[in-house]
């Protein structure tokens, strides 16, 4: 069974263009959750898509958006970069909704740089 | 608001030993803690989730615990190797349903 795929895996832009990265879970799983993780920070969550609806979100200002299509794959868009938006973005996935009985798979993570 | 903090920071032991690594948290009413090991600028491997009811799982040399009542858990790790050289991170899944990771602990097993 293949793993979490994430696509790019390397990116570089400047600031104020927008990104978007996309991810494709484990099959069958559906829910899709991503992470931003920096040295000066760590890992934090950003939203979780379950069934095509986001189901929760972590404190990151609206230019970071996402989607999740019928076929649990899922888009993450950050729009006007900045600087500070240079991470690996980490996307994971689960049978059923975090918070449940659920073990999360991850991705190997798309490295952005923003010049 | 659930924080998780690791101790300690970075370790750095010979090939052989046995080691513990602590995963502290804040508020007990999580639903479960997962071990997750990650590899320089790659992604996370999941070691072992040990759901709210459980008192310890185990997978070959990994032996973790979770006391809820006391807000811990401990990822044992018997007869280390120098392919056991990782960042080691615990998460736990809380109430508001996000997983909140903890800061890591960088082991380093020399050989």
């Amino acid at each position: 069974k293949a793993g979490v795929t994430q696509t790019p895996r390397y990116l570089i832009k400047t600031r104020g263009q927008q990104v978007t990265l996309s991810c494709s879970p484990i099959s069958g799983h559906r829910s899709v959750s991503w992470y931003q993780q920096t040295p000066g920070q760590g890992l934090q969550f950003l939203f979780e898509y379950f069934s095509e609806t986001q189901r929760n979100k972590g404190n990151f200002p609206g230019r970071f958006s996402g989607r999740q299509f019928s076929n649990s794959r899922s888009e993450m868009n950050v729009s006007t970069l900045e600087l500070g938006d240079s991470a690996l973005y980490l996307c994971a996935s689960s049978l059923e909704a975090v918070g449940t009985y659920n073990e999360q798979f991850f991705g190997p993570g798309t490295r952005l740089t923003v010049l | 608001k659930q924080e998780v903090t690791q101790i300690p920071a970075a370790l750095s032991v010979p090939e052989g030993e046995n080691l513990v690594l602590n995963c502290s948290f804040t508020d007990s009413a999580i639903y479960n803690l997962q071990w997750f090991r990650q590899d320089p600028g790659k992604g996370l491997t999941s070691l072992l989730l040990i759901q709210s009811s459980q008192r310890e799982q185990t997978s070959g040399r990994l032996n973790a615990s979770l006391d809820k009542s006391s807000g811990r858990s401990t990822l044992y790790i018997a007869a280390s190797q120098p392919g056991d050289s990782a960042t080691y991170l615990c998460a736990v899944t809380s109430g508001t349903y996000k997983y909140i990771f903890g800061t890591g602990t960088r082991l380093k097993v020399l050989a």
